[in-house]
């Protein structure tokens, strides 16, 4: 079964520690993205990525880096200077023309 | 940046009754997308309602748009306990496949 696969489902940071959320897919789509999810709030988008080896910074970039080496991988890099890390982050993935996104079920990232 | 508002924020229900949810939006749009998501998981996609259409049906779901008021409403008929969620709508207004998506509506359908 195709799909979006993110991983692990909870992480924990220390503090000045950078930690690495993986998102991969298997459905062939060249879109990624990355969204950010604080409580009873809508999704807010971190980075994107159309094409391998390119991404655009979203609303929210500061604090976070990607990369996208592969079509299928799209890991994204929480830094210590993000300092309000706690969040529920999701990925995505799309096709081209107004198709609709697929979501993985998300890490939730705590601060110890 | 977030362009859609849900209204209301929370709706509680009987099973059985009708749910119905409105999405404002700010600017003009491609296409409009209503997501759920259930608590602690990811969006699942529902409808996707182009710019130049006025209604959508899936099932028990029914989606308008009306561009002119640039808003949208979802309508659940004959609601289950499963229907019990929070329900996202995602404007598409640009050709770089970025979605906005608004805070939501949560929905909870009592037995």
């Amino acid at each position: 079964d195709g799909g979006i696969t993110q991983s692990p489902k909870y992480l924990f940071r220390k503090e000045g520690q950078n930690v690495t959320l993986s998102c991969e897919q298997n459905l062939n789509h060249d879109a990624m993205y990355w969204y950010r999810q604080d409580p009873g709030q809508g999704l807010r988008l971190i980075y994107y990525s159309q094409i391998v080896n390119d991404f655009q910074k979203g609303d929210i970039a500061e604090g976070y880096s990607v990369s996208r080496e592969k079509k299928e991988s799209f890991p994204l890099t929480v830094t210590s200077a993000q300092k309000n890390p706690t969040a529920f982050y999701l990925c995505a993935s799309t096709s081209p023309g107004n198709q609709p996104q697929h979501f993985g079920d998300g890490t939730r990232l705590s601060i110890l | 940046s977030q362009q859609g508002e849900e209204d209301p924020q929370a709706l509680s229900i009987q099973e059985g009754e009708n749910a119905t949810m409105n999405c404002s939006y700010k600017t003009s749009i491609n296409n409009l997308q209503w997501y759920r998501q259930n608590s602690g998981r990811g969006l699942v996609h529902l409808i996707l309602i182009r710019s130049n259409e006025r209604e959508k049906h899936s099932g028990r779901l029914r989606v308008t748009l009306d561009t002119s008021k640039k808003s949208s409403s979802l309508l659940i008929t004959a609601s289950r306990a499963a229907d019990t969620a929070s329900y996202f709508c995602a404007t598409d207004r640009s050709n770089d496949y970025k979605l906005s998506f608004g805070a939501g509506t949560t929905v909870t359908v009592r037995a």
